[in-house]
Order: C-alpha cells, then structure tokens, then sequence
C-alpha cells in the first residue's frame, strides 16, 4: 500500500463553489500534516499545518485530521478563480533525535480549476 | 517576507556532467532539505540537512549525491556525474527549530535537464 494517496483530479468547480481535497495514508507513525499549493513551474507553497488529529481553520480554508481513518482534508470556501493550482498534502513522523529533522512524505497532488 | 531563493531556474547539462545547485535558506532556519519532483510524479525526499551535518538520507540520494554548506547562507546540492534519470526539479527548503521544524519552506526550484 502507498504510503500517502491523493486523487490527482482534475477537478473543475465554479467560482464561489466549496471545495474538498483529500488524501489517505496507511503510516500511522504520522503526526504532522500540512497542505502546499503548487502553482505551475513553482515551488510548494505551505498554506495549512496541523499537529495530530482535529480541525485547523485559517481564513477560506480549514484543515481536518482524522487519524483514527488515517484521513485528512482540505476545504476551501468561497473558491476563487486565483485558487486554480495543484494541491499537495505531505505529512511527516513525530521522529525525535537529528536535529528533529522530519522528512516530509508527499501525495500526488490534486489539480484544482475554479472556473469563473 | 524572507523567502527561499535557488539558482539557477534551469540547468542543462550533459550526461556525466557534474552540475551544483544551489540555495539560500531563510536566514534564522536551522534545518535545510532539498526534495525532487519528476514530471508527473511525487515530490520526493533526498535529504536533510542540520548542524553542519546530514541527519538523513533517503535511497536516492547515494554516493553520486553531496550537500554542502559552504558559509553562513548558501546550501548546495551537487550531482557528480548526471544520469539521464535525475531530470527533475530540485527544491530546497528551509525550517525553523523546536515546534516550528516541520513548517518546511519551499524555493522556487532548479529545473535539471540532463541531455
């Protein structure tokens, strides 16, 4: 089983419309969830970070954690069509020692158009 | 607001060709990472960077790979002798200690193509 899954869409909504990207994974050592917006020939951009299970809410967009379905999401309200870009979700172990370092393990990412 | 810089944008080279990317962190970030991403596929680890040494590694990142940080702000990654499969865009990302050490901060990328 892939460690982290993310439908890769694309998905097409109309502006104003809400919006739901998910993604699965089967490492249960995670801790550390965080949602990137990749715009065309760019670099992630970290939009949402969440420490273990539960809801994180920042403006257009709220984070869920369901560790107990080892599933998480993205919403976004009121979709605007600057939104259009590829979403990734990355999560990482709560892995003490080295410098805390955490690698971070990537989904695919879902492409995202928000038509106007 | 400080940002993660890369240079260069793009870099051809030949195979067999020794190619030096590089990279300046935010300035107060003490955990360095690069990443890649092949066309299509997963953003993938390479390694990790923090207190002048590696703490980790992933397979990818074997013998052909190093990581240097040769002064206060710049964090290179080098590939000794390009092969065909390393085209891809390299990322490199930069974060802070303590609670902040997973928000990971990305550059704008190096698109490697090897010919």
């Amino acid at each position: 089983q892939k460690e982290v899954e993310q439908d890769p869409g694309p998905l097409s909504v109309p502006e104003g419309a809400i919006v739901s990207l998910n993604c699965t994974y089967s490492n249960s050592a995670f801790q550390y969830f965080m949602w990137y917006r990749q715009y065309s020939r760019k670099g992630p951009e970290l939009l949402m970070y969440t420490y273990s299970s539960g809801n994180k809410e920042d403006g257009r967009f709220t984070a869920q954690v369901d560790k107990s379905s080892k599933y998480i999401s993205l919403f976004i309200r009121d979709s605007q069509p600057s939104d259009s870009a590829t979403y990734l979700c990355a999560m990482s172990a709560d892995r003490r020692g080295a410098g805390n370092n955490r690698k971070l393990i990537w989904g695919l990412g879902t492409s995202l158009a928000v038509n106007p | 607001e400080p940002e993660v810089t890369q240079t260069p944008s793009h870099q051809v080279t030949q195979m067999g060709q020794e190619v030096i990317l590089r990279c300046v962190p935010i300035s107060n970030h003490l955990y360095f990472y690069w990443y890649r991403q092949i066309l299509g596929q997963k953003v993938e680890f390479l390694v990790s960077f923090y207190n002048n040494e590696i703490s980790e590694k992933s397979e990818i990142f074997d013998d052909q790979f190093s990581v240097e940080r040769p002064d206060g702000s710049n964090f290179t990654l080098k590939i000794r002798s390009t092969k065909l499969e390393d085209s891809a865009m390299y990322f490199c990302a930069s974060s802070l200690t303590s609670d902040k050490v997973n928000e990971q901060f990305f550059g704008p990328g190096t698109r490697l193509t090897v010919l």
